[in-house]
């Protein structure tokens, strides 16, 4: 079974502008959740969509958005970028039906913004 | 408080020799779960082992266990014969509300240990 995958792996923008991030979770995982990984902040919750919809949300600001589609395949936004959004960003995927389950990771896109 | 404490920043172990890398964590839920993971310096955090709370047995996954000690909130990860490739950053994460039906996918990390496997 492939894992969890992320595209782009690498990127780089600069200030004010916007990126799209994308993530393909484990087939029949239904849940995708997001984190952002920083030097300064360590791994921090973003989101967690399930079926299309939003489920749980960390303490990010409005400029961080997600959506899923209906093949569970995720997207993450982030609007006028800033410098600390440089960032390690993964993605994880699990069935979603219960909290036991374990969350598996993709590989992650770098950010980098200048 | 920090909800996910682990206090080893790094450690330098002898190939073949067993490793305890600690964590200890914090929680008023009942029902939570434990997850270790590793991330190599590509990027990818690696699923280790997971240990729920109502877990009688302490978990186990080929060279790694976990010493759930409950009552002292810690779940420290052991592993034994350590490996040239077992050389990566250890994050001890836990996920609170297990029990409910509600899904919370929330996994809340530690600071994570650098470990390093000396030839």
């Amino acid at each position: 079974k492939a894992g969890v995958t992320q595209t782009p792996r690498y990127l780089i923008k600069t200030r004010g502008q916007q990126v799209t991030l994308s993530c393909s979770p484990i087939s029949g995982h239904r849940s995708v959740s997001w984190y952002q990984q920083t030097p300064g902040q360590g791994l921090q919750f973003l989101f967690e969509y399930f079926s299309e919809t939003q489920r749980n949300k960390g303490n990010f600001p409005g400029r961080f958005s997600g959506r899923q589609f209906s093949n569970s395949r995720s997207e993450m936004n982030v609007s006028t970028l800033e410098l600390g959004d440089s960032a390690l960003y993964l993605c994880a995927s699990s069935l979603g039906g219960t909290a036991q389950e374990t969350q598996y990771f993709g590989p992650g896109t770098r950010l980098l913004v200048l | 408080a920090q909800k996910i404490t682990q206090t080893q920043p790094g450690m330098f172990v002898q190939e073949k020799e067993a490793v305890t890398l600690d964590c200890t964590y914090d929680t008023s839920d009942q029902s939570y779960g434990l997850f270790w993971y590793k991330q190599p310096s590509s990027g990818e955090m690696i699923f280790l082992i997971y240990q729920g709370s109502y877990d009688e047995q302490n978990a186990t996954e080929g060279r790694y266990s976990l010493n759930f000690q409950k009552a002292r909130k810690s779940a420290n990860l052991v592993i034994s014969a350590s490996q040239l490739g077992d050389s990566a950053m250890y994050f001890c994460a836990m996920r609170e509300g297990v029990g409910s039906n509600f899904g919370n996918e929330k996994l809340t990390f530690g600071t994570g240990t650098r470990l390093t496997i000396i030839p």
